[in-house]
């Protein structure tokens, strides 16, 4: 069974500082993904990372996969309480057709 | 609105009840997911459709069931509901090899 180890499970934060949320897991995964969940709504797709090493950057966001494709991390730069949410990586890979293994979520809170 | 159209999006029905949870994708997209997200569970995998065949099981239970019909929509029956079974269903279609997209999800209550 793969698993997904998200931490910290909640941050609250003052406006204008950096974080960093890390996803782990003992298993590779061929991509991992980073979501943003609003309440009421369902999670929306940040990035895909598929290449072990691989970063990506979305504006103040940047998004790492480890070398070894079992672990990767989100970093937000002068955080804004526009970020506000709740984020999740989630993993694919081998045979599971697709479907996704979810970290239990990290809920970030950026004050005034 | 993100192209997956969920319905109903509260239901609250009765312990031993059962319901339907209705899924329609994005057009063109025949891959259908269903995930639970609970609390303490987090978003947890159901079952995966794949036009019209199911591809994939996850931590289903087996007083649920589901399928996807010609036109693509899938449903997610639950039946003899439990307090347990109260949580957050979304389903997901998926273009391509890594696009996800979520619908809003059913908020299901059982009292």
């Amino acid at each position: 069974t793969q698993l997904l180890e998200q931490s910290p499970q909640f941050l609250s934060i003052q406006e204008g500082e950096n974080l960093t949320v890390y996803c782990n897991s003992s298993s590779v995964f061929s991509s991992l993904q980073w979501y943003r969940q609003e309440p009421g709504e369902g999670p929306v797709l940040l990035v895909t990372v598929v290449t072990g090493g691989e970063v990506k950057k979305l504006k103040r966001l940047t998004f790492q996969f480890g070398d070894a494709r079992k672990d990767s991390s989100l970093h937000i730069t002068a955080a804004q309480p526009g970020d506000t949410g709740l984020y999740l990586c989630a993993g694919s890979g081998g045979t599971s057709y697709g479907k996704l293994t979810f970290g239990q979520g990290t809920i970030l809170t950026v004050h005034p | 609105d993100s192209g997956v159209t969920q319905t109903p999006k509260h239901l609250i029905t009765a312990t031993g009840q059962r319901v339907t949870l209705r899924c329609s994708p994005r057009s063109g997209d025949l891959s259908v997911y269903w995930y639970q997200q609970s609390l303490d569970q987090g978003l947890q995998f159901l079952i995966q459709y794949y036009n019209g065949e199911e591809r994939a099981k996850g931590n289903i239970l087996e007083r649920f069931s589901a399928q996807q019909f010609p036109d693509l929509h899938s449903e997610l029956n639950l039946s003899s509901l439990e307090l347990g079974d109260s949580a957050l269903y979304f389903c997901a279609s998926r273009q391509g090899t890594y696009g996800y997209t979520f619908g809003s999800g059913t908020r299901l209550t059982v009292v």
